[in-house]
């Protein structure tokens, strides 16, 4: 079965300091991969997928980027984060060119001070 | 207009009657439809799944869809206080899925 890994659960940065948050799958191969967030009594928004290695679309301009440096694996970063960064982030992966249900990570409760 | 509406609530019911969520979507050619339950601080969890017109049972779950007037459901039988969460339709758009914002049920003992 698969299973999806993400880390850490909890996070507190300052302001201006940098962001790495990692999300891995397992038992399955080329899934597509998705980094949501949902701010604090609002919905999900998209903010980067990917269908293969190094391949990353950007669904909202901002100052997070994302990497896919392996087939299973998804990174989340930021230089310098702003207190709009604050929220519920969230991995979640689907089956490749199926119907696209999502899966999703525990996720990561990240708060900038 | 957005692509996924539903009404935010909360939706209060008592324990044991059936509680009736709603969803409506504007692209026309959508052919996924999924509702996720999300407890506080959690992640959301996929509960049904629906691609056809009409009615898909599981357990006290039922999902129905009616594409021609893109509307999709999500009805609770025997609703429980476990049931009280946010449900969050979504429907499939261009390599993606599009989320409502999520109706808050809330079910009293």
């Amino acid at each position: 079965s698969q299973t999806i890994h993400q880390w850490p659960a909890t996070l507190v940065q300052p302001v201006g300091s940098p962001l790495s948050l990692e999300c891995t799958v397992e038992g399955t191969s080329n899934p597509n991969l998705y980094w949501y967030r949902q701010a604090a009594g609002r919905g999900l928004q998209l903010l980067f997928y990917s269908v293969g290695i190094g391949q990353i679309s950007s669904e909202v301009p901002q100052n997070l980027s994302a990497s896919r440096p392996q087939d299973r694996q998804f990174i989340l970063s930021s230089k310098k984060l702003l207190l709009s960064d604050s929220g519920f982030y969230l991995c979640a992966w689907s089956f490749e060119q199926i119907n696209e249900k999502l899966f999703f990570g525990s996720g990561t409760q990240l708060s900038v001070l | 207009q957005k692509e996924v509406e539903q009404n935010s609530g909360p939706l209060s019911v008592p324990e044991g009657a059936i509680a009736s969520l709603n969803c409506t979507y504007s692209d026309r050619v959508s052919q996924s439809f999924f509702w996720y339950r999300q407890y506080s601080g959690k992640s959301p969890e996929l509960i049904m799944s629906i691609y056809s017109n009409g009615d898909k049972e599981d357990g006290r779950f039922t999902a129905q869809l009616n594409k021609a007037s893109q509307y999709v459901s999500l009805l609770i039988r025997d609703s429980q206080p476990s049931d009280s969460a946010t449900y969050l339709c979504a429907v499939t758009g261009f390599q993606k899925l599009v989320f409502g914002t999520g109706t808050r049920l809330l079910v009293s003992p």
